[in-house]
């Protein structure tokens, strides 16, 4: 059973158009998070949830707009996208606590031409 | 930044354990030491985390000096398949994400 799941994998685009990525998490886990990945392999963390709030929000462009419609869903939605926001994306969960364990999904490549 | 220190890169001869050192002089009381892996391509995956004592899971061991400034990351069999990306993360609990290094990329060889 697939823990972490997002869609596309792959994402293809031009410059200037708006897409989103989905992600769930069939964990029961009540935070969820989204990271970035750069060409460089450098992954970052660009938001968290916490049972819907948003409670970490880096400094990600406001292009930048994660939506949680409940606790196992976090889609993060793109405007206008640029040529630097080729990367892989990953969404994460945990179960909140002392040791929260986050778990990775397999990944979005998003490639804007 | 992250606040570890790892070795860009290691080989081990499939069969024999893979000791994957890490430095974390800066650590904080309420701080954990986690591991985290990425084989090519996909998420990263938890191996394990501890606090101050050893830790043992089935797919790791977890080494911490007792003064906490360094672990070491034992995989005891390795494997062509634990050719990866592994990393060393210190996090406070409760919520925080997780701040990667650079890691150490291990190369299992045949």
């Amino acid at each position: 059973d697939t823990a972490v799941s997002q869609t596309p994998k792959y994402l293809v685009t031009q410059m200037g158009n708006d897409k989103s990525i989905k992600c769930e998490q069939n964990l029961g886990h009540d935070t969820m998070y989204w990271y970035k990945q750069d060409s460089k392999k450098f992954l970052k963390i660009m938001f968290s949830y916490n049972n819907k709030e948003l409670i970490i929000n880096e400094t990600v462009p406001n292009r930048f707009s994660p939506k949680s419609p409940d606790k196992a869903h976090l889609n993060l939605h793109i405007n206008s996208l640029e040529l630097g926001d080729s990367a892989v994306y990953f969404c994460a969960s945990s179960r909140s606590g002392n040791t929260d364990t986050q778990y990775f999904g397999p990944g979005t490549r998003l490639t804007v031409l | 930044d992250a606040k570890t220190t790892q070795p860009p890169s290691m080989d081990c001869a499939e069969g024999r354990a893979a000791n994957l050192p890490c430095n974390h002089s800066t650590i904080s009381g309420n701080e954990y030491v986690y591991w985290y892996r990425q084989i090519h391509s996909q998420g990263p995956q938890y191996i394990i985390h501890g606090l101050k004592n050893n830790e043992t899971n089935e797919m790791a061991s977890l080494i911490i000096t007792e003064d906490r400034k360094s672990s070491t990351l034992i995989l005891p069999h390795a494997t062509l398949r634990d050719t990866a990306v592994y990393y060393c993360i210190v996090r406070a609990s409760r919520n925080t994400p997780l701040v990667f290094g650079k890691g150490t990329r291990l190369s299992v060889i045949a």
